[in-house]
């Protein structure tokens, strides 16, 4: 596999389950990233990592929880969820950390959908 | 902060038609402007970037020349295909934390 890959695509979650969702870069980078789109809104950085170690968190709320294992894997933990966090979620990696001019690489995101 | 403003879609155009869609910005320093596309069903990808003003970046007959005068990189097209129907970002990085920020999208509609 090539890119950066999201599971699962589409999840429906009721607000007291626990779920979480995967994201795998095979591109050798070194930063990873989640991101927030909801319809008629800017996309919202939520989480930043660079070599594993979280740079950014951008006050989101405690009901999401990310986790970093290593450079390639990113997950995000989802729990008692409100319905106005159904969204799409993107996950993107980029070579580093630092870069102004580097380019993004996102995954095809994970659709939400809280009841 | 960093803004970016996008003109409101949906953009509906016919085959073969001009496609302009306009993108300003404010930022700190000098930012790295870039355009990224949205598929149907798909991730954001990149389009294309120029990272200096008067830069101009190309890709799959799209261009955007970085204004830093007018504060702009509005997306250019000369004959649009069914194909490019998809929803359109612009973004900026203006400092040293690959801290993009993007504009709403723009939707684009090509029919035949």
């Amino acid at each position: 596999e090539t890119g950066v890959t999201q599971t699962p695509r589409h999840l429906v979650m009721g607000m007291t389950n626990k779920k979480s969702l995967k994201c795998e870069q095979h591109l050798g980078h070194n930063a990873m990233y989640w991101y927030k789109q909801s319809a008629k809104k800017p996309l919202e950085l939520m989480f930043v990592y660079s070599l594993e170690e979280r740079v950014e968190n951008n006050s989101v709320p405690s009901r999401f929880s990310p986790e970093c294992p290593n450079s390639s894997h990113l997950f995000l933990h989802l729990h008692t969820l409100q319905p106005e966090d159904s969204a799409l979620y993107l996950c993107a990696s980029s070579q580093d950390w630092g870069n102004s001019a580097g380019e993004l690489f996102f995954g095809e995101g994970s659709r939400l959908t809280v009841l | 902060g960093d803004s970016v403003t996008q003109m409101e879609g949906p953009v509906t155009l016919s085959e073969e038609a001009f496609l302009t869609i306009n993108c300003t910005y404010t930022a700190t320093g000098y930012p790295s402007l870039f355009w990224y596309v949205q598929y149907p069903g798909e991730g954001l990808q990149l389009l294309l970037k120029a990272t200096k003003a008067d830069d101009k970046g190309s890709n799959k007959g799209f261009e955007a020349t970085y204004r830093k005068e007018t504060t702009s990189f509005h997306l250019e097209k000369g004959s649009v295909q069914v194909s490019d129907s998809a929803v359109y970002f612009c973004a900026l990085n203006s400092g040293g934390y690959q801290k993009v920020t993007f504009g709403t999208g723009t939707k684009l509609q090509v029919i035949p």
